[in-house]
Formats: C-alpha cells, sequence, structure tokens
C-alpha cells in the first residue's frame, strides 16, 4: 500500500458526459500528479499540482482540468467524454515537487 | 519530446532462468526509476538510479544506469513467479519531476 487513495475504483460512462476522479496523496506529501495509462499509448504524464499550484503540464486535453485543493487532495476532471478517454487514470504523490513519486490503485474509467 | 524503449516487450520464462529488461533512450535523464505493475493495480517503485554508471541491487534485482545516463537495465536473478508483472522503466529529465514512461516489459515466469 503506497498510501496514496484514489476514488473511485471503476466508473463506467456515457460519451458526452463528465466525471469527476479524485485522489489523496500520501500524509505529509505536496505534489500530486495525473497519469492516463491505454494499451496504445501506455503511461502519459497529464498535470503535477505542487501545494495548490499547477506546476507542470503534460499531454493533457482542453476537455480536461485538475485542481489540488488546500488540503491537497486533488480532483481531475474529465468532461464531454469520448470513447478514446477509457483509460487507467493514476494519481501519484511525492513529498516535494522533485521527489519520488508512489502511485495510487487507479480508476478505470469505462465510457460506452 | 524525450522517448524511452523498453526491450524485449514481453518476455515468457522458467522459473530459476535469469532475465534482461533493456531501457534506452537518446535523451539524457537525470534520473530513472523502476516500476512492477501488476493488473489491476498502480505501478509500485523498485528503485531510483541516478549516477550514470551506477549499479544497485536488491535482492534478485540489479539496475544498471548507463554512463551517459540514456540508458538502463534490469537483471534477474534466479526468477521466480512472483516477478510475474509488468516492469516499467521511467525516466525523469532535469528540468522538472514529470515522468516519461517506457512502454513496458509484460515479464512472466511459470512454475
Amino acid at each position: 500500500d503506497s498510501g496514496v487513495t484514489q476514488t473511485p475504483k471503476h466508473l463506467i460512462t456515457a460519451t458526452g458526459q463528465r466525471v469527476t476522479l479524485r485522489c489523496s496523496p500520501r500524509s505529509g506529501d505536496l505534489s500530486v500528479y495525473w497519469y492516463q495509462q491505454s494499451l496504445d499509448q501506455g503511461l502519459q504524464f497529464l498535470i503535477q499540482y505542487y501545494n495548490g499550484e499547477e506546476r507542470a503540464k503534460g499531454n493533457i486535453l482542453e476537455r480536461f482540468s485538475a485542481q489540488q485543493f488546500p488540503d491537497l487532495h486533488s480532483e481531475l476532471n474529465l468532461s464531454s467524454l469520448e470513447l478514446g478517454d477509457s483509460a487507467l487514470y493514476f494519481c501519484a504523490s511525492s513529498v516535494g515537487g522533485i521527489g519520488e513519486q508512489f502511485f495510487g490503485p487507479g480508476t478505470r474509467l469505462t465510457v460506452l | 519530446t524525450q522517448l524511452l524503449e523498453q526491450s524485449p516487450q514481453f518476455l515468457s520464462i522458467q522459473e530459476g532462468e535469469n532475465l534482461t529488461v533493456y531501457c534506452n533512450s537518446s535523451s539524457v535523464f537525470s534520473s530513472l526509476q523502476w516500476y512492477r505493475q501488476e493488473p489491476g493495480e498502480g505501478p509500485v517503485l523498485l528503485v531510483t538510479v541516478v549516477t550514470g554508471g551506477e549499479v544497485k541491487k536488491l535482492k534478485r534485482l540489479t539496475f544498471q544506469f548507463g554512463d551517459a545516463r540514456k540508458d538502463s537495465s534490469l537483471h534477474i536473478t534466479a526468477a521466480q513467479p512472483g516477478d510475474t508483472g509488468l516492469y516499467l522503466c521511467a525516466g525523469k529529465s532535469a528540468a522538472g519531476n514529470k515522468l516519461t514512461f517506457g512502454g513496458g516489459t509484460r515479464v512472466l515466469v511459470k512454475p
């Protein structure tokens, strides 16, 4: 158990809908990262937050957004969902902005 | 764009055999991490290598970082069924903490 928690574990929704994925980092970690894992693209970095501020952006679509709250938990919002958004979404956390990252168990999103 | 290529993509061996997984790039990384992922779970960090030429051992696993910090290898001695899983290498550039992942090597150790 890495100490990173993610909810929900599974999510099934329809195209065009909007969903919110939630992540709580390990105790004491200030940085949160979001990754997407699909069969054809592998693990891809989406976005990083550090102590509530956006720190780095990767291959994140404009339909996706994230935020980190004062209690350091983070949410990833996915809107206007398409079939191709079906994937595993992982959250990771690190102590600082450049430390080793520890991954949560993931949320499996299925868009029908 | 930094890319990491892992080889082989899939490896099936008998218990007790040795195996090596390679991770190669044309880019230099400030550090490289190896993770193992099991179905339905998140990647679990095995090791971080930072210095060119560094070798780290974790029981039967040996990790090496290339002298130029562009490549790495993972060697497992006397593999066991518990070593079965998806092995991922991930490189971190000097510019930030974003991890660039390789495509993974799926290892199956048969009893």
